[in-house]
Parts: C-alpha cells; sequence; structure tokens
C-alpha cells in the first residue's frame, strides 16, 4: 500500500463549526505533514510530526489543532474558523524524517470551504 | 518568505516538444525537490537531487542544480499531452528531525495534441 488516504474530499463549515480531517498512511512512515494550498499557489507547511511527537509548528493560528493518535494516523482539527481559511488541506507523510533525501506522499487533500 | 521563484509561471507546447522550468531559491539547501500537481489533487514526487550533485536524471525528466547560483531546472523532454499539471520546486532544509520543504510558485504546463 503506497498511498494517503484523506477524509473527507470536500467539507463545508460555518465559523461556528468544529470539523476534523483525517489523514492514514500504511507505509510505515514516521513522518506526517498538513499543508494549506490557496488556488494558484504553491502549498505551505503548516504542521510536521516526526516520531508521533510534533516537529514544526509554522506559526499556525490556534484554531487549527494537529493530533498524532498514532503513526498512521494524523487528524486537524478546526474550530472557529474565519472564510480566508478556505483552502486544500493536503496531507504528507515520509519515511525517514531525519535523512538527508526524504522524500514526500501526498494524499488527494480535502478542498475546505469556510461560510 | 522563503519560496522560490519559479519561471515560467505558464508555459505551452505542443506534444513532443521539450519543456524547460526555472527554479532559484534564497536558502542553503540539503537538497532540491521537484513535484507535479494535477489539477486541485495531491502532488507527485518527480525527482530529488542532492546539494553536492550538479544534474540527475530519470526517465524523460532531466534536472540540474546550482547551488552557487541558488539555480535549478527542470527538463522534460518528448512532452506528452498528460504531462499537462503544475510543477513545483521545493527546498529541503532537513532539521534532523523533519523534511522542511519549501515550495516555489509553480509553472503551469499545458501540453496540446
Amino acid at each position: 500500500d503506497t498511498e494517503v488516504t484523506q477524509t473527507p474530499k470536500h467539507l463545508v463549515m460555518g465559523m461556528t463549526n468544529k470539523k476534523s480531517l483525517k489523514c492514514e498512511q500504511h507505509m510505515g512512515h514516521r513522518a506526517m505533514y498538513w499543508y494549506k494550498q490557496k488556488a494558484k499557489k504553491p502549498p505551505e507547511l503548516m504542521f510536521v510530526y516526526s516520531y508521533e511527537k510534533l516537529s514544526i509548528n509554522e506559526s499556525v493560528p490556534s484554531r487549527f489543532s494537529p493530533e498524532c493518535p498514532n503513526s498512521s494516523l494524523l487528524n486537524l482539527h478546526l474550530h472557529a474558523l474565519q472564510p480566508e481559511d478556505s483552502a486544500l488541506y493536503l496531507c504528507a507523510s515520509s519515511q525517514e524524517p531525519g535523512l538527508g533525501t526524504d522524500t514526500q506522499y501526498f494524499g488527494p487533500g480535502t478542498r475546505l470551504t469556510v461560510l | 518568505s522563503q519560496q522560490g521563484e519559479e519561471d515560467p509561471q505558464a508555459l505551452s507546447i505542443q506534444e513532443g516538444e521539450n519543456a524547460t522550468m526555472n527554479c532559484s531559491y534564497k536558502t542553503s539547501i540539503n537538497n532540491l525537490q521537484w513535484y507535479r500537481q494535477n489539477s486541485g489533487r495531491g502532488l507527485v514526487h518527480l525527482i530529488l537531487i542532492r546539494s553536492n550533485e550538479r544534474e540527475k536524471h530519470s526517465g524523460r525528466l532531466r534536472v540540474t542544480l546550482d547551488t552557487s547560483k541558488k539555480s535549478s531546472s527542470l527538463l522534460i523532454t518528448a512532452s506528452r499531452a498528460a504531462d499537462t499539471a503544475s510543477y513545483f520546486c521545493a527546498t529541503d532544509r532537513n532539521t534532523g528531525t523533519a523534511s522542511k520543504l519549501t515550495f516555489g510558485t509553480g509553472t503551469r504546463l499545458q501540453v496540446t495534441l
């Protein structure tokens, strides 16, 4: 299994809602990543989990809360989002985060719309 | 922002022609990677070149890296309609515990029949 899966594919939520995005991989990778991508822009790193510990937080607002329950699963909890948070949210994983030649495998993304 | 710049922003060629995209970056790197993204979907890793390498080949792809100029280029030879996608370079400043990719602005490639 060389796939990163993300659910849901699409999500529409109001500014007062609480929702979660889910990402899963069964490749035995030890690092998992969340990216945000606005239309016609490159992906921007949000969070990195390395060996199930939060390794990098790119100064992301607290309305985004990541969680890594185990080495195969990554969640992104959303609360009190703003319309400008509407974007494609991409999850990725990589095998050896400390290796200088690590490459990332991306999921198809969740397209989030905040009303 | 540490984001790299890519040019051209958009490129339209005919099937069979070669496509060249350029990437410039700002910081020291461990390696530089190229990814492809089909419209609104996830990214697919194409090729990685280490900071001590100057050129690398993979199938129809050729990547060069000039660390003195902080630039890289991706050449796709004998392009096909299926190559239509956005292409991003990404610099990796590995922290020792995580791979930290910073993506360039991207080149949108259109290959027509």
